[in-house]
């Protein structure tokens, strides 16, 4: 496989439910993010890992996290999440930590009941 | 504060329209302005970067240009393959802050 590749593609959940989204690059980048992505409103950056130490977590409530175990897997746990909750989730890398020229996965549509 | 804002928010073009889109930005200072194109049930992929008023870059029927305050992203002859959302993205001179626009969602009927 090439590119960014994200599992699953779709995901529906009830609020105490626990799961977790997945996502693989192959383009040998040293960087990987993960964005929310909801109707209307700008893409909204989560969390950065670079060299598979996180750099950024932008405010993001805790029942979301990370976890990079190799520069190319990253995971984002989900607990208790809320109806709001609901968005397109993106998994994207770079090379180089610094938001350029990014490649995204087609992402993980989420569904929160 | 530091704003992106995409017009117009939807486009209707026949096809062949030339047309342009829209990336207004108000920022502290710009490192680079990022052109992304998605399609439905994908992520975002990469087109252009410009760094500096007055660079322009073209692929195919896309060309995109930039001033100090805006950006434009022109479509010559457009075909019903460009329909997509076109997210325009500023990245911070100081702190490497990536800030997205909401998108032109362009659809090109034959």
């Amino acid at each position: 496989e090439t590119g960014v590749t994200q599992t699953p593609r779709h995901l529906v959940m009830g609020m105490t439910n626990k799961k977790s989204l997945k996502c693989e690059q192959h383009l040998g980048h040293n960087a990987m993010y993960w964005y929310k992505q909801s109707a209307k409103k700008p893409l909204e950056l989560m969390f950065v890992y670079s060299l598979e130490e996180r750099v950024e977590n932008n405010s993001v409530p805790s029942r979301f996290s990370p976890e990079c175990p190799n520069s190319s897997h990253l995971f984002l746990h989900l607990h208790t999440l809320q109806p709001e909750d609901s968005a397109l989730y993106l998994c994207a890398s770079s090379q180089g930590g610094k938001g350029e020229k990014l490649f995204f996965g087609s992402g993980t549509q989420l569904s929160v009941l | 504060e530091d704003q992106v804002t995409q017009s117009p928010e939807a486009l209707r073009l026949q096809e062949g329209e030339s047309s342009s889109l829209n990336c207004s930005y108000t920022v502290s200072g710009l490192r680079g302005l990022f052109w992304y194109r998605q399609d439905p049930g994908k992520g975002p992929e990469f087109l252009f970067t410009l760094y500096s008023a007055g660079e322009e870059k073209e692929k195919e029927r896309l060309k995109a240009t930039l001033t100090k305050k805006e950006s434009f992203l022109h479509i010559t002859a457009p075909k019903p393959e460009d329909s997509a959302t076109y997210l325009c993205a500023v990245q911070l001179y100081n702190t490497d802050k990536l800030i997205f626009g909401t998108g032109t969602r362009l659809q090109v009927f034959p």
